[in-house]
């Protein structure tokens, strides 16, 4: 079965440098990967959606990339700052080019952003 | 447009009750996920719904259930509560149609604790 991992459970930074996530997944490539972003006691809020024909994807400060061929996905904050802290999530589909309410999730990790 | 809602937001019960939570959804949106979260095995997803029957279902034991009525509100219901469901249960909704791309939104959560 598909598994997901998130390398770091945490990440400390300081502000005004680029955080990086990294997303590893261990079996068949997905039809694509989402990145979430949860703050405590709150669900998870979406954030990126990359397909797997796409390399790479930007929102404002993040991008994401998907490397089909390593089985990983990297999620980039730049100029990051205290309010980006929270807990990011990394998402891919259970069934491959199914709906899309099947989601599984990697554990998260936990980005501090000094100041 | 109103977000998912989710209630009760906190639960306390005891071994062996049952417990049913309510989920509901964005407006338009007729897809509906479950999802358990614990800080051991993170976000695992439990089912989901779509125009009232499950499209998809987790690894979870026969004593969670679910159901999805005609206007898209849900209702999750675990039965004989064991002390390892303590979690946050998670509700998402989408479109759940026009392609696998589309973005969950999660609501608050329902924190169950079991004693």
């Amino acid at each position: 079965s598909q598994k997901i991992e998130q390398n770091s459970e945490a990440l400390n930074i300081q502000e005004g440098k680029t955080a990086t996530l990294t997303c590893n997944y261990t079996n068949y490539s997905p039809a694509y990967l989402q990145w979430y972003r949860q703050d405590p006691g709150r669900g998870p809020v979406f954030l990126l959606l990359i397909r797997e024909n796409e390399k790479e994807k930007r929102k404002e400060r993040l991008k994401v990339t998907f490397d089909t061929t390593l089985k990983q996905s990297l999620f980039h904050i730049t100029a990051s700052q205290p309010a980006d802290s929270a807990t990011y999530l990394c998402a891919l589909d259970g069934n491959y080019g199914g709906s899309q309410g099947n989601l599984i999730f990697g554990k998260g990790t936990k980005l501090s952003v000094k100041p | 447009k109103a977000g998912v809602t989710q209630t009760p937001r906190y639960l306390i019960k005891t071994r062996g009750q049952q417990v049913t939570l309510s989920c509901s959804p964005i407006s338009g949106h007729r897809s509906v996920s479950w999802y358990q979260q614990t800080p051991g095995q993170g976000l695992q997803f439990l089912f989901e719904y779509f125009s009232e029957t499950q499209r998809n279902k987790g690894n979870f034991p026969g004593r969670f259930s679910g159901r999805q009525f005609s206007n898209s509100r849900s209702e999750m219901n675990v039965s004989t509560l064991e002390l390892g469901d303590s979690a946050l249960y998670l509700c998402a909704s989408s479109l759940g149609s026009g392609g696998p791309y589309n973005e969950q939104f999660f609501g608050p959560g329902t924190r169950l604790t079991v004693l």
